[in-house]
């Protein structure tokens, strides 16, 4: 069983809609929960970092973990054209900066 | 402030042959990690630098090493290039860890193609 499993999609949805991507962990030593947006040949872009449980929202993009369940999720509301990329979850346990990441789902806004 | 750079961009390399990148972090950030991206095993972390030492290694065989410089730059080096290696090769660099925070910022990458 991977550390992190990440369903990589692809989701295609329509300009406006609410997007939800998820991702679920087995390690529960996993602290520092992390959400990278990736557009084709680039690096990955720091979007959302959240601290162990809890809700945190930055503009169009709202960040939850349960660690209870050991599931985090990532909501894109009023999604955009330019919201199209390959979205990748990672963690930390916060003893190093070793990421363990998720494949990434593919995300296609249609306008 | 200007982000994390990586070169080269683009290598094309032969079997058998050895590759160095190179990696600029942010101004102010000491640590420094490296990674592999490929289609079929996603991200996986090849090691991590701070001040000049390799703190955690992943689970790649020796051909892969690095070295931090103490401006915090850092270079990683693949010896004997096999075709498996062919990847996007993903420099992250974080604020000193005492701050207690870990986020990681990647660069551009460099993508190695060996034939």
């Amino acid at each position: 069983q991977k550390e992190v499993e990440q369903d990589p999609g692809p989701l295609s949805v329509p300009e406006g809609a609410i997007v939800s991507l998820n991702c679920t962990y087995s390690n529960s030593a996993f602290q520092y929960f992390m959400w990278y947006r990736q557009y084709s040949r680039k690096g990955p872009e720091l979007l959302m970092y959240t601290y162990s449980s809890g809700n945190k929202e930055d503009g169009r993009f709202t960040a939850q973990v349960d660690k209870s369940s050991k599931y985090i999720s990532l909501f894109i509301r009023d999604s955009q054209p330019s919201d199209s990329a390959t979205y990748l979850c990672a963690m930390t346990k916060g003893s190093n900066y070793k990421l363990t990441f998720g494949k990434g789902t593919l995300l296609t806004v249609n306008p | 402030k200007a982000g994390v750079t990586q070169t080269p961009r683009y290598l094309i390399k032969t079997r058998g042959q050895q590759v160095t990148l190179s990696c600029s972090p942010i101004s102010g950030h000491r640590s420094v990690s490296w990674y592999q991206q490929t289609p079929g095993q996603g991200l996986q972390f090849l090691f991590e630098y701070f001040s000049e030492t390799q703190r955690n290694k992943g689970n790649f065989p020796g051909r892969f090493s690095g070295r931090q410089f103490s401006n915090s730059r850092s270079e990683m080096n693949v010896s004997t290039l096999e075709l498996g290696d062919s990847a996007l090769y993903l420099c992250a660099s974080s604020r000193d860890p005492g701050q207690g925070t870990y986020e990681q910022y990647f660069g551009p990458g460099t993508r190695l193609t060996v034939t």
